[in-house]
This record gives structure tokens, sequence and C-alpha cells, in this order.
């Protein structure tokens, strides 16, 4: 079946520094990734869309030049925090579609802490 | 856009005992409909999914049915064991690979 791998399962950083979570589908191509965010005991909040060599779709109210996305290959889509601030602390995931994989393949998420 | 409904928030049954999580959509276009299992600190895993062309999917001790007419899902789990102790999302899939989750619901089954 696909699947989705996503690195790091868990950061701390500090403020002011970046940071970098990578996703990778590893049997599939993944045509278009997604990334969400999750708060404590809520759903998944999409923050955007990106799509393999070109620029990435950004949900409203989310800031594209803070949550950096690079879709480079048809396997890995990365998201950069940018100048993390301790309201960024959040759960991260990301997931992918592609090939036969009809619904969405999810990674198993990365828990940001900024300190 | 797509609005998607869950209930209940929480669910505790008893060991053994069915749980069933229901969904409403508002989006007639909608046209496949997901379940997820989340664990504490893990990514969502799909579960079973349905579309809108199936009444009613059944895996194991999973089911899912589907009312297009009234725009609603749900989710059933029969015989339920403490690991299916996690929280449930439900989702709506309409074009453009545009998906909504429901809010979710915490399931506890206690043994």
């Amino acid at each position: 079946g696909a699947v989705v791998s996503q690195h790091p399962s868990r950061v701390i950083c500090k403020s002011g520094t970046s940071v970098k979570i990578e996703c990778r589908s590893l049997d599939f191509q993944a045509t278009t990734m997604f990334w969400y965010r999750q708060f404590p005991k809520k759903s998944l909040m999409l923050m955007a869309t990106s799509n393999e060599g070109s620029k990435a779709t950004y949900e409203q109210g989310v800031e594209k030049d803070k949550f950096l996305i690079n879709h480079a290959s048809l396997t890995l889509s990365t998201l950069t925090v940018t100048s993390a601030h301790p309201e960024d602390s959040s759960f991260y995931i990301c997931s992918a579609s592609g090939g036969d994989n009809y619904g969405y393949t999810f990674g198993s998420g990365t828990r940001l802490t900024v300190v | 856009g797509e609005n998607v409904e869950q209930h209940p928030s929480t669910l505790s049954v008893q060991e053994g005992d069915s749980a069933v999580i229901k969904c409403t959509y508002s989006d007639s276009a909608s046209n496949y409909f997901p379940w997820y299992k989340q664990e504490l600190g893990k990514g969502p895993q799909l579960i079973i999914d349905i579309r809108s062309n199936v009444g009613e999917k059944k895996d194991q001790r999973i089911a899912v049915t589907l009312n297009k007419t009234a725009k609603h899902f749900s989710l059933h789990i029969t015989e339920t064991q403490p690991e299916d102790s996690a929280v449930y999302f439900c989702a709506a899939y309409g074009g453009y690979q545009k998906v909504t989750f429901g809010t979710g619901t915490k399931l506890q089954v206690i043994p």
C-alpha cells in the first residue's frame, strides 16, 4: 500500500531559528502533497497544497513567507518554518496523493516545540 | 464550500459493544468519504472508505454506510476492543481533490 514517511517526528528549536520537515512518498509518485497543522484535540487544518514543480497554494490566513513549502520532486515535499516562535508550536502532518492512491495517505506527523 | 459535521465529539463504550459515529456533509458534489483513525501523537490512518455509488461497505468489524439523499454517512465498529480507542475523523472529498474533515470523535473503549 501507499506509504508516506515524515521526518522528524519530534523537534525542539529555539525562537528565531528555522526548522525543516520532510515528507516523502516511498512507493508511489505523489503529484500532490498537502500540509496540515493540528492543534490539541482539534481537527486537521489545511495549510497549503503543493504540486510537483510548481508553487504551493496556501490557504487563507497562512503566511507563505513563514511556512515555506517546496515540492521539488514527485516523492519529496518540505515544509520550512522560518523564524519560529512559540505560537508555531504544533503538530504538523503531511499527506500525499498520486498514482493508484485515490485518497490521501498521511505521514506520521511532526511535533514541533519552539522554546 | 463543503461543510462536514461529525457527532458525537466523544464516545465511551464498554468493550464488546458497538460504536457508531455519524457525519453529515453539505456539498452534493462530494463523491468520496473516507474514515481515519488517529492515535495519540501519530498521523491519521485510513481505516475504511466509501464512494458515492455505493451504499454500504464492510471490512471485518468496521462498516461504513452512506445515504446520498440525506447527505450523511456513518462509521460502525462492532465488538469494540480497547485498541479501538482513538480519535476518528470523517472526511468528504469534492472536486479538485478538495477534502473537508469532520471535527473528530474521541472513542474510548472501556475494558
